[in-house]
């Protein structure tokens, strides 16, 4: 498997403007999750899915933040209008039911997004 | 979800200082420990799962123990060095999951 894909790796946007990152998890896992990392506010959980459902998600930041995941192999997290304090660096990961419950989460490579 | 607590929040340590973190959790609801290592703007590493009661982990200079009685799981790193500043973050994994919000570790020379 070719773990989990992100795409784009980088975006440059201007302020203003819908951006869409992407996620495909790995094949079989059941979990994914869409993490965002600044400087600024560190490591933050946006949001989680189960078998392509939304389970939580009190971590996303504003109503100008959504997230879909219409079948098993993707999902994507759009901000529409981006605001340059959106600018941080965008991960998503994915996992599986184990037997002991969620297992290790696989973490795509990122993406960085520059709001200007 | 976050009914994880990590402390401290952040920690400044000088290079070759050993110093260690913690992870609680409700002891009434543990599944599994999982910690992980996130370098700024990089993937995240697995450190260590961690299931049963008394388990210790190792892994190069970084070790974890778990009690899951008293609902606490401890980070440690022997020999701090610069390359070690990361978030470590600790999440409790099971059919619900429960994060912290991280360890954050700046190592200095």
């Amino acid at each position: 498997d070719a773990g989990v894909i992100q795409s784009p790796r980088h975006e440059v946007t201007e302020m203003g403007q819908e951006v869409t990152l992407r996620c495909k998890p790995i094949s079989g896992h059941d979990y994914l999750f869409w993490y965002r990392q600044t400087m600024m506010r560190g490591l933050e959980l946006l949001i989680y899915f189960n078998n392509n459902v939304p389970i939580d998600d009190s971590g996303m930041p504003e109503d100008r933040f959504s997230a879909k995941m219409p079948n098993a192999s993707f999902s994507t997290l759009k901000i529409q209008p981006s605001e340059p304090r959106d600018s941080a660096v965008y991960f998503c990961a994915s996992s599986q039911m184990g037997g002991q419950g969620v297992g290790e989460q696989y973490f795509g490579p990122g993406t960085r997004l520059t709001v200007t | 979800i976050l009914n994880v607590e990590q402390s401290p929040q952040s920690l400044h340590v000088q290079e070759g200082d050993s110093t260690n973190f913690t992870c609680s959790f409700p002891s009434s609801n543990f599944y599994a420990l999982h910690w992980y290592r996130w370098e700024t703007a990089k993937s995240p590493e697995a450190l260590f799962v961690m299931t049963l009661n008394g388990d210790e982990k190792k892994k190069g200079r970084i070790s974890a123990t778990l009690n899951t009685k008293e609902g606490y799981s401890y980070l440690y790193i022997k020999g701090s060095q610069p390359e070690d500043s990361a978030t470590y973050l600790c999440i409790n994994s099971g059919y619900a999951l429960n994060f912290g919000k991280g360890t954050s570790l700046l190592v200095t020379p």
